[in-house]
């Protein structure tokens, strides 16, 4: 069965300190997608980044960088230098092959304080 | 990417009511779909909302609870019938990204409260 968890529910750092949030996903499914969603205060979720499983290579955009690792099942997101507008909940999520369902984690709420 | 509008972005409805929210893309998508969002919670997934047909509805949702329309390829509503306390939640819009690339673009959300 397909399962996402985002064990850290929350989240505080200061404003440029470095923070990693981590996604742990189960899927029996050979080919699928991982996802990272940003859902600030607004309530609008922003696509962030999306992986395929058949692409390992780790990803970097800015300040964010995302570690995808098959062997532990792991999609970790990190953000460099955080800023008190990346102040959001974080969502992963999955999906299997051929689907756009969506599977996704519990969320991670980060806080940076200035 | 396609933007997606939704309204009511936020409602306080009475128990025993019902609700439609309607949600407009800006380009003709091949999929809609139905998202909830409870208090502090995760996404679940209501339905997938089928053009010219009935919506395919997720475990734990029904069609006399939640029904759906998709009259077009940019239009959807979703109606919350008779409600309850347990209904208040964030109700989400998605559709596919129009590059096919499996990436869902969500509206902004619809708050509902019932009182």
């Amino acid at each position: 069965a397909q399962k996402v968890t985002q064990a850290q529910t929350e989240i505080s750092v200061v404003e440029k300190e470095d923070v990693t949030l981590d996604c742990v996903y189960e899927t029996r499914d050979t080919t699928y997608y991982l996802f990272w969603y940003k859902q600030p205060p607004s309530g609008e979720l922003v696509f962030l980044i999306r992986r395929n499983s058949f692409d390992e290579q780790n990803e970097i955009s800015g300040r964010y960088s995302w570690n995808f690792q098959k062997s532990t099942s792991s999609f970790n997101f990190t953000i460099t230098a955080s800023q008190v507008v990346d102040s959001a909940v974080y969502f992963c999520a999955l999906s299997e092959g051929g689907t756009y369902k969506y599977i996704f984690g519990t969320g991670t709420r980060l806080k940076v304080l200035a | 990417s396609a933007v997606i509008s939704q309204k009511p972005s936020r409602d306080i409805c009475q128990r025993g009511t019902s609700l439609t929210i309607q949600c407009q893309v800006d380009s003709q998508v091949t999929m809609m779909f139905w998202y909830r969002q409870q208090p502090g919670q995760s996404l679940t997934l209501i339905a997938t909302a089928n053009q010219g047909s009935e919506a395919t509805y997720e475990s734990g949702f029904v069609i006399d609870k939640f029904p759906i329309s998709r009259p077009n390829l940019t239009f959807s509503t979703l109606t919350v019938s008779n409600m309850s306390p347990e209904d208040s939640s964030i109700y989400l819009c998605s559709a596919t990204d129009t590059s096919g690339a499996n990436v869902l673009t969500f509206g902004a959300g619809s708050r509902l409260t019932v009182l």
